[in-house]
């Protein structure tokens, strides 16, 4: 498509339960970012798949939070166990540039609300 | 404190107005220099990039990085209600890492 897709866009959960947020980068971009963003807060970044694998998962807040890549395309963040303060909307961004901070393309984001 | 400190909001300017837009960062490593805009319920857009201290201009939108103070800024000229966003800034630091640390953001509302 012509931009990153994330769905669904919006996901309420009860405490406790597992989640899923899908992200469909643009064609051809090798790097992929998550981002996650409370409210009236900036983004705050997670992890970072340059094809694959994981180059950078630094900022995921604990072992409840994990991301996977399977075929260098599409992206699945996982939330198991989520709690309130998980509450928040989750960016995905793709870029063509692997290694730099230009280019990024940023989806419309998950908005998670943990009831 | 914060790497990234950016000018609290919200901030409310008539159609026409000048409007200054500022952050502050502590980390010498950052080595380059964003202004995201986001609308409501969408993602962050780039409006501005650059690595070097100095001014870049585009439009109506000037981008100034001053390394010496840790200091960058955005100006938007004849400002539009179009232009009624979140303004974030971003930074990024040199070297294989990509991850970019942004302010938190200030909200904009041009009045007609």
């Amino acid at each position: 498509g012509a931009g990153v897709s994330q769905t669904p866009s919006n996901k309420v959960t009860e405490k406790g339960k597992y989640v899923e947020l899908r992200c469909d980068p643009i064609s051809g971009h090798t790097a992929l970012y998550w981002y996650r963003q409370s409210l009236g807060q900036g983004p705050e970044f997670l992890i970072y798949f340059q094809g694959t694998g994981a180059a950078d998962d630094s900022g995921l807040p604990n072992d409840r939070f994990f991301a996977v890549r399977p075929e260098g395309s599409v992206s699945t963040l996982k939330i198991q166990r989520t709690e309130r303060g998980d509450s928040a909307v989750y960016l995905c961004a793709s870029s063509p540039f692997q290694g730099s901070s230009y280019g990024y393309t940023f989806g419309s984001g998950t908005r998670l609300t943990v009831v | 404190q914060k790497e990234v400190e950016q000018d609290p909001g919200p901030l409310s300017v008539p159609e026409g107005a000048i409007v200054s837009l500022n952050c502050t960062y502590s980390n010498s490593a950052f080595q380059y220099f964003m202004w995201y805009r986001q609308y409501s319920r969408k993602g962050p857009e780039l409006l501005m990039y650059t690595y070097s201290s100095g001014n870049k201009e585009d439009g109506r939108f000037t981008a100034q990085v001053d390394k010496s103070s840790k200091y960058i800024s955005l100006f938007i000229r004849d400002s539009q209600p179009s232009d009624s966003a979140t303004y974030l800034c971003a930074m990024g630091k040199a070297g294989a890492n990509s991850k970019l640390t942004f302010g938190k953001g200030i909200t904009l509302s041009v009045r007609p």
